[in-house]
């Protein structure tokens, strides 16, 4: 099965970027797609997006559409989720989740594994 | 796009609770697809449930999905400690595009 290492934690000042890695190991990983959720302090969880390597496009929440890039790697098993333009109102943990298909659909996918998550500071 | 849970529900141990999922905009279907995760404070959170009600590998059969109501319930049968946990819905609401609910924290 896929295993996910996500990149340490960061702090970052308001105005400011965040890049956040995602390596994928294990499983055949042509066979996934990889998604970035976030977690504010004491909320629940956000979809920001998803990469499809296979593809190479991405798609995006509308809330971060314009502020966030979802990018992956093939030849380095990498995801990335870089965030732009950082108020304090990201200060979250970024989870990096690989995507499986169920079926043909663009709807298709479940998360067969979560990372452990990146905390991102701004202040 | 508004995804609703109940922000906390409790279950005695060994009963059996439902957890719904809804939809501002109107009643969840099939096609919405459906998942669950649980996930322990601090922790990263764990998919039970996708595609309305296939479990995920692993998950105890004591976890169910379904659609009622026009509603995505999470039904936990045979409730144990370890189940006390927050438990989130997400949709699929089309063009490539997902939503979470708020979450539901269950006490046991």
């Amino acid at each position: 099965q896929v295993q996910l290492v996500q990149s340490g934690t960061e702090v970052r000042k308001p105005g400011s970027s965040v890049k956040v890695s995602c390596l994928a190991s294990g499983g055949a990983l042509s066979e996934y797609s990889f998604s970035w959720v976030r977690q504010a302090p004491g909320r629940g969880l956000e979809w920001m997006g998803r990469v499809y390597p296979d593809l190479g496009i991405a798609s995006y929440a509308p809330d971060f559409r314009g502020r966030v890039t979802i990018t992956a790697d093939k030849s380095t098993n990498m995801a990335y989720m870089e965030l732009t333009t950082l108020t304090i109102e990201d200060t979250a943990i970024y989870f990096c989740a690989a995507d499986r298909r169920f079926d043909s659909t663009s709807g298709g996918f479940f998360v067969d594994k979560w990372g452990r998550g990146t905390s991102v500071t701004v202040s | 796009i508004e995804v609703t849970q109940e922000p906390s529900m409790s279950v005695s141990p060994g009963g059996t609770v439902t957890l719904t999922c809804a939809l501002g905009s109107g009643p969840i279907a099939s096609n919405h697809r459906t998942s669950w995760y649980q996930q322990i404070p601090g922790q990263a959170p764990r998919t039970l449930i996708y595609n309305t009600d296939t479990r995920a590998s692993g998950v105890p059969d004591r976890f169910s999905g379904s659609i009622a109501a026009g509603k995505a319930a999470l039904t936990i049968a045979g409730a144990q400690a370890d189940d006390e946990s927050d438990y989130h819905c997400i949709i699929y609401v089309g063009g490539g595009y997902w939503v979470f609910g708020g979450g539901t924290r269950l006490t046991v």
